[in-house]
């Protein structure tokens, strides 16, 4: 299994271009999420889902717009980038397991993308 | 004030050493918990869940206290490679599993 993965690795866009980051997971999980991480902060979520067809704003969705048309893919669009946005986004899955203190939920996350806008 | 609260640090310790590190919580409603840990520019990885009797995994122990909303994370006999940020996770029950990230300790073991 490659797990999660994310395309692009890097990106420098200019203020008011559009771009599409890309995130795929080959573990038939149901949920996926998009989160940003500025410097020495910690992670901040975007946008989620449970499921294809059903997606849902996270704690920073302004700016962006997600959908889920399979269960492998989550893409997350920013239409008219901002400086503000420029950030390192992290693509995640999750699915539920059995663990010692009952079902447990463990996200995994791809390499993340670099996003720069000047 | 901030949902998860961890102490930035850095951390300098030297190998070998014994390094504690603590994270307080705001919503009582939080069902679960998390340490997971992050290389420099790299993705975060689960380190250990956080059991409410406390959990050991090899070198690392982990502790919760639900009436204090405090968790924390012990290293012991710490190894170059234990160098990284420490994320203290919370995650209130729901469907979509959402989780609420610290912002991370930094901690580098020095030779």
């Amino acid at each position: 299994n490659a797990g999660v993965t994310q395309t692009p690795k890097f990106r420098i866009l200019k203020i008011g271009q559009s771009m599409t980051l890309q995130c795929t997971q080959d573990m038939n999980h149901n949920y996926m999420y998009w989160y940003r991480q500025d410097p020495g902060m910690g992670l901040k979520l975007i946008y989620y889902s449970v499921g294809a067809g059903i997606t849902d704003k996270g704690e920073v969705p302004n700016g962006y717009n997600v959908s889920r048309s399979t269960t492998e893919d989550f893409p997350l669009r920013l239409e008219l980038a901002a400086p503000s946005q420029t950030s390192v986004y992290f693509c995640a899955s999750t699915s539920p397991h059995l663990g010692p203190a009952g079902v447990e939920y463990e996200q995994y996350f791809g390499p993340g993308t670099r996003l720069t806008v000047t | 004030r901030k949902e998860v609260e961890q102490d930035p640090g850095p951390f300098n310790v030297p190998e070998g050493a014994t390094v504690a590190f603590n994270c307080t919580y705001s919503n009582s409603a939080s069902q679960s918990f998390f340490w997971y840990r992050q290389d420099c520019r790299k993705e975060p990885k689960l380190l250990m869940s956080v059991y409410s009797s406390g959990n050991e995994d090899g070198r690392f122990t982990a502790q919760l206290n639900r009436a204090s909303q405090y968790i924390s994370l012990l290293i012991r006999d710490s190894k170059l490679s234990d160098s990284a940020t420490y994320l203290c996770v919370v995650s209130v029950s729901g469907s979509a599993r959402q989780l609420t990230f610290g912002s991370g300790t930094q901690l580098t073991v020095l030779p």
